[in-house]
């Protein structure tokens, strides 16, 4: 299976900590791409990696990329109670064409 | 307008029962994709059209019928379904299919197989 995998599992945290989720991957990638989706509704696109950056920021987003271990990390500051969701990583493998998602994390952030 | 829409949200079928899920983008986008996601698993690629052609099939059983009338709307059609089917079915649209493009996700349809 070319699926990434996605640890931890679940991650349950108190608003204003940090969260970080992290991607292992199989293949030689195009680019890595996070998205988020909320109790089983559609999934919303939160940043793109290409595989030749190091690191990307979107707000309170940050992504890292290592391409030589075939990992990232998403790296949430300041959580709210609104971040709440199951958060995946998707890669675009070079040649397919498509997206291959992670097995998600699923975070929890408590009042 | 950013937005793809599906309907129906929620589905209750018998596996003799023939019913069609409808996905609708106004975008422009040119390629759109059907998934399908098991509770608390990734979601999978079932199929992708590319201007209006199938490009991708996934090696999905034929009781599912992908079909794209027009670059605004996908259709999958549903014949015979089995229990195990019942999922989560997303639809997505992408400018186009190049591998930088960010892919727009609707609400989905929650189909439940009797």
């Amino acid at each position: 299976s070319q699926q990434g995998e996605e640890d931890p599992q679940a991650l349950s945290i108190q608003e204003g900590e940090n969260a970080t989720m992290n991607c292992s991957y199989k293949t030689s990638i195009n680019n890595l791409q996070w998205y988020r989706q909320n109790s089983g509704r559609g999934l919303v696109h939160l940043i793109l990696i290409r595989s030749n950056e190091r690191e990307k920021h979107s707000g309170r987003l940050r992504v890292t990329l290592d391409t030589s271990k075939k990992s990232s990390s998403l790296l949430i500051t300041a959580s709210r109670a609104a971040d709440t969701a199951s958060y995946f990583c998707a890669t675009m493998n070079t040649g397919f064409q498509k997206l291959v998602f992670g097995t998600g994390t699923r975070l929890l952030v408590s009042p | 307008d950013t937005e793809v829409t599906q309907t129906p949200k929620h589905l209750v079928m018998g596996m003799t029962n023939k019913k069609s899920l409808k996905c609708e983008q106004h975008m422009g986008h040119r390629a759109m994709y059907w998934y399908k996601q098991k509770a608390k698993k990734p979601p999978e690629l079932m199929f992708v059209y590319s201007y209006e052609k199938l490009s991708i099939n996934e090696s999905v059983p034929s009781r599912f019928s992908p079909e794209c009338p027009n670059s605004s709307l996908l259709n999958l059609h549903l014949h015979a379904l089995q229990p195990e089917d019942s999922a989560l079915y997303l639809c997505a649209s992408s400018q186009d299919r190049v591998p930088q493009e960010t892919q727009y996700f609707g609400p989905g349809t929650r189909l439940l197989v009797l």
